[in-house]
């Protein structure tokens, strides 16, 4: 089992609805929790962190979390051509060193017009 | 705020030569900074984590000779490649962490730099 999964994709989303992205994690005791969109040929932007069980909203972003089921996950409203790119969960893992982040492989979103 | 700079964006160089990136926190002091590797069609790769003023720890795998990470001040973290070979040609990126900003292990990460060793 990988410490961080991601469905790879990609997940293909019609203009204007909503893309649900998911990710699980395994260790119980993981901290905080990140999503991050990387466009192909670029590096890793961040779009929000969250470390409280529930949601947390940001414009069209909402990250949930829910440390019992151990998951996090994202939600894109009103998705946009302009959202296509990959989405890196990220992890903070309470037995990593440091603040090193365990990513997950990603899960590549498609907004078709 | 928190941004990250990285420089160059590409290289290309020879076989047997060494190159080095820059990074750098222009608006904030790291505390920590972390180099990835990222080969194409694949997920970020971890190469170490750098602290200001001491040695880099190294990801298992990775050889701390060939990669040299210097982390001098609290804003510039360097990753030498030396005598790099046409496998290390990949997109290099840099973060940067640092209570000031955001969640405390927030990481903001730089454009990458991209290494073509011919």
């Amino acid at each position: 089992q990988k410490e961080v999964e991601q469905n790879s994709g990609p997940l293909s989303v019609p203009e204007g609805a909503i893309a649900s992205l998911n990710c699980t994690y395994s260790d119980r005791g993981s901290q905080s929790f990140f999503w991050y969109r990387q466009y192909s040929g670029k590096s890793p932007e961040l779009i929000m962190f969250i470390y409280s069980n529930g949601d947390k909203e940001d414009g069209r972003f909402t990250a949930q979390l829910n440390k019992a089921s151990q998951y996090v996950s994202l939600l894109i409203r009103d998705s946009q051509p302009s959202d296509s790119a990959t989405y890196l969960c990220a992890v903070n893992m309470i037995k990593a060193a440091g603040n090193k982040l365990t990513f997950g492989g990603g899960t590549r979103v498609l907004v078709k017009p | 705020g928190a941004v990250v700079s990285q420089h160059p964006s590409r290289v290309i160089c020879k076989s047997g030569t060494s190159v080095k990136i820059e990074c750098r926190s222009l608006d904030f002091q790291a505390t920590t900074m972390f180099w990835y590797r990222q080969f194409p069609k694949q997920s970020l790769m971890l190469m170490a984590t750098s602290n200001e003023g001491s040695k880099a720890t190294y990801e298992q795998g990775v050889e701390k000779d060939k990669f040299l990470i210097n982390h001098a001040s609290l804003t510039l973290s360097t990753l030498t490649v030396t005598s790099a070979h046409p496998e290390d040609s990949s997109f290099y990126i840099c973060s940067a962490s640092s209570p000031q900003t955001g969640w405390r292990d927030t990481q903001y990460f730089g454009p990458g730099t991209r290494l073509t060793v011919l």
